[in-house]
């Protein structure tokens, strides 16, 4: 059973950085599946962020693609979310999940989110 | 981008009855149409992949349709465990943008 599990600060500062990092149990990141980050503003609907393969090979949401950058660490099996110049409207829970092309690219796991609180 | 509008954006209805939600996509996406539930204070749940195909474990009364453009959910006996906001997302090309969702109420 592949198990993902969001970390990071759950307060940034405006005009800061954002940083989670996706740890992957249960399956190796270097399977053929994307890993992929979403957001959810509180109260609102979701927002796909960007994804990333274990090659490297990266896309991102064309909305938030000058500031995110998504990494990849197959020695520790996860993923990192960086997202710059963060602003309040960046306040939301962020989750980490797997794209499978087994399900035609469906998000068949998911982590149980982090929430992310942009306040001075 | 191609956007993705569901309808209704909210519905009241009472247990057993048949629920239809609907999702279009702004251009052809072939049959690249997921289904997700989604309940308070959790991570969404993959209900039906590929337009149609329903996800392994979710209870066959939940079944999809479409192509194209125009998809629909549909609940086919409402169960209590069944209320919550429901979402469309395309996974045709990226961004995999998500529809709105549509929130299920007790009636």
């Amino acid at each position: 059973q592949v198990q993902l599990q969001e970390s990071g600060p759950g307060l940034v500062k405006p005009s800061g950085t954002l940083s989670l990092t996706c740890v992957v149990s249960g399956g190796s990141i270097s399977s053929s599946n994307w890993w992929s980050w979403v957001r959810q503003p509180p109260g609102k609907g979701l927002e796909w962020i960007g994804e990333i393969y274990h090659s490297g090979s990266t896309n991102y949401n064309p909305s938030l693609k000058s500031r995110v950058t998504i990494s990849v660490d197959k020695s520790n099996n996860q993923f990192s979310l960086k997202l710059s110049s963060v602003t309040a409207a960046d306040t939301a829970v962020y989750y980490c999940a797997r794209l499978s092309i087994a399900v035609a690219r469906g998000i068949d796991y998911w982590g149980q989110g982090t929430l992310v609180t942009v306040s001075s | 981008d191609i956007q993705m509008t569901q309808s209704p954006s909210s519905l009241s209805a009472s247990v057993g009855v048949r629920v239809t939600i609907t999702c279009r996509a702004s251009q052809s996406i072939s049959s690249y149409l997921n289904w997700y539930q989604q309940k308070p204070g959790k991570a969404p749940k993959l209900l039906i992949y590929a337009a149609s195909s329903l996800q392994s474990g979710v209870p066959s009364r939940f079944s999809g349709s479409g192509s194209g453009t125009d998809f629909t959910l549909t609940i086919s006996s409402l169960q209590p465990e069944d209320f919550a906001t429901y979402y469309c997302q395309k996974s045709y090309s990226t961004p995999y943008t998500f529809g709105q969702g549509t929130k299920v109420e007790i009636k």
